[in-house]
């Protein structure tokens, strides 16, 4: 058990529709880190919060948004979905995340089928 | 994209055989960090090399890496059935984040 945890652990949903995955980091770690994983794409990194503010970007859609609250949870939001967003996605925290040597710790993840 | 490559692809041994993972990276790292996924589930840190470093142990885990060559390898000795799983190679590059680049994934299969 890394302690980070992921709600749910699956989603079914329809195209065109919303849905908001939460996370909650290790106990201390100020960086959040959200994933996606699919079968044509592997694991691709989304986007980074460290102590609530944007860190870092890498490929996530215009139609997906994710914040990083103030007790640190975090949550990603994607709309509009279409099948290709069917995937695990992840969720991984590290106590810093800034600048320095930081192990990442992963969450079981959110199962999302759209159908 | 793919930062890292792993090789092989897949790989299928016995109990008790060591099993030998390679990855490859494109551009400069501050460490390297292995990871294991048992099938759909999430992933669990095995280790992590720091770019100053060239080999590391952790229990039967055995990580080299060349930063001259851009790889590392992931050696499991003495192998189980309970480590059948995928691997994973991540690299943290020299960037505003830590954000990982993952590499594509080696299954390994190790038959009782």
């Amino acid at each position: 058990d890394s302690g980070v945890t992921q709600t749910p652990k699956h989603l079914i949903t329809a195209t065109g529709q919303r849905v908001t995955l939460r996370c909650s980091p290790r106990s201390g770690d100020l960086s959040v880190y959200w994933y996606q994983q699919s079968l044509d794409q592997g694991l691709q990194f989304l986007i980074q919060y460290y102590n609530g503010e944007e860190r870092a970007k890498g490929n996530i859609l215009e139609r997906f948004s994710a914040q990083q609250f103030p007790d640190l949870h975090s949550e990603l939001n994607l709309s509009s979905l279409e099948l290709g967003d069917s995937a695990l996605y992840f969720c991984a925290s590290s106590p810093w995340g800034r600048g320095r040597t930081d192990t990442q710790y992963f969450g079981p993840g959110t199962r999302l089928t759209v159908l | 994209s793919q930062q890292g490559e792993e090789d092989p692809q897949a790989l299928s041994i016995q109990e008790g055989e060591n099993a030998t993972m390679n990855c490859s990276y494109k551009t400069s790292i501050n460490n390297l960090q292995w990871y294991r996924q048992n099938s759909g589930r999430g992933l669990v840190h095995l280790i992590l090399i720091r770019s100053n470093e060239r080999e590391k142990h952790s229990g039967r885990l055995r990580v080299t890496l060349d930063t001259s060559k851009k790889s590392s390898s992931l050696l499991i000795t003495a192998s189980r059935a309970a480590d059948t799983a995928s691997y994973f190679c991540a690299t943290d590059a020299r960037s505003a984040g830590n954000m990982l680049t993952f590499g594509g994934g080696t299954r390994l299969m190790v038959k009782p």
